[in-house]
């Protein structure tokens, strides 16, 4: 079955520190991936994607995931975080492919805390 | 451009009522995406609608039914509504099919539907 995990449901780091989000993701084809950041209230902000080519990709905002195929993975890091970063992070995974671009599964997100 | 707009953003209905939600899409975007966020089931995917047909489809139950219009604008449908209907309601839309950025989605604010 098609599945996407985040095995962080909730991560505080302070401000300034380091940060990796995880995930992972069941699929039976190579899949596009997407990280995707939610603030209360509000809808979902693509950070960045991977659809092929280079395994490290760069979004927004500073943000950077790298594709692990062995590993099924999509972690997405960034190496100071601000306190504006915190927010729900949603990695999602969709077909490749003409006509599928609605069909995104998601995780279940992982809420960033940042302290002061 | 002008983003995602989805009307109303907020709801109140009461169970085995019906209620309709809209949303208009970025200019040029055909492909409009509907999408259901719970704290327990997190993102679902509804149906997604391309040039007023529906293309794809999740897991959901016959009460739940959408349609887009000829200016790609797009409305939901919940018929007997059910106390676990209260969800976040989010819709996306896409670019055209092999346009620059054709699979990524863009999401708008969302209606909060609240059912009692």
């Amino acid at each position: 079955a098609q599945s996407v995990t985040q095995p962080d449901i909730h991560i505080t780091v302070s401000e300034g520190a380091s940060l990796e989000l995880r995930c992972n993701y069941s699929y039976g084809a190579t899949p596009y991936l997407f990280w995707y950041v939610q603030s209360p209230g509000q809808g979902l902000q693509l950070l960045l994607k991977y659809f092929s080519g280079d395994t490290l990709v760069q979004g927004i905002k500073g943000f950077e995931a790298e594709f692990k195929r062995s590993q099924s993975s999509f972690n997405l890091r960034k190496p100071s975080v601000h306190w504006s970063d915190a927010a729900e992070y949603f990695c999602a995974v969709g077909p490749q492919g003409s006509g599928n671009t609605g069909k995104l599964i998601f995780g279940q997100g992982t809420t960033l805390q940042v302290k002061p | 451009k002008a983003g995602v707009t989805q009307t109303p953003r907020y709801l109140i209905k009461t169970r085995g009522q019906q209620v309709t939600l809209s949303c208009s899409p970025i200019s040029g975007h055909r492909s409009v995406s509907w999408y259901q966020q719970t704290p327990g089931q997190g993102l679902q995917f509804l149906f997604e609608y391309f040039s007023e047909t529906q293309r794809n489809k999740g897991n959901f139950p016959g009460r739940f039914s959408g349609r887009q219009f000829s200016n790609s604008r797009s409305e939901m449908n919940v018929s007997t509504l059910e106390l676990g209907d209260s969800a976040l309601y989010l819709c996306a839309s896409s670019p055209p099919l092999g346009g620059l950025g054709s699979d990524e989605q863009y999401f708008g604010p969302g209606t909060r539907l609240t059912v009692t």
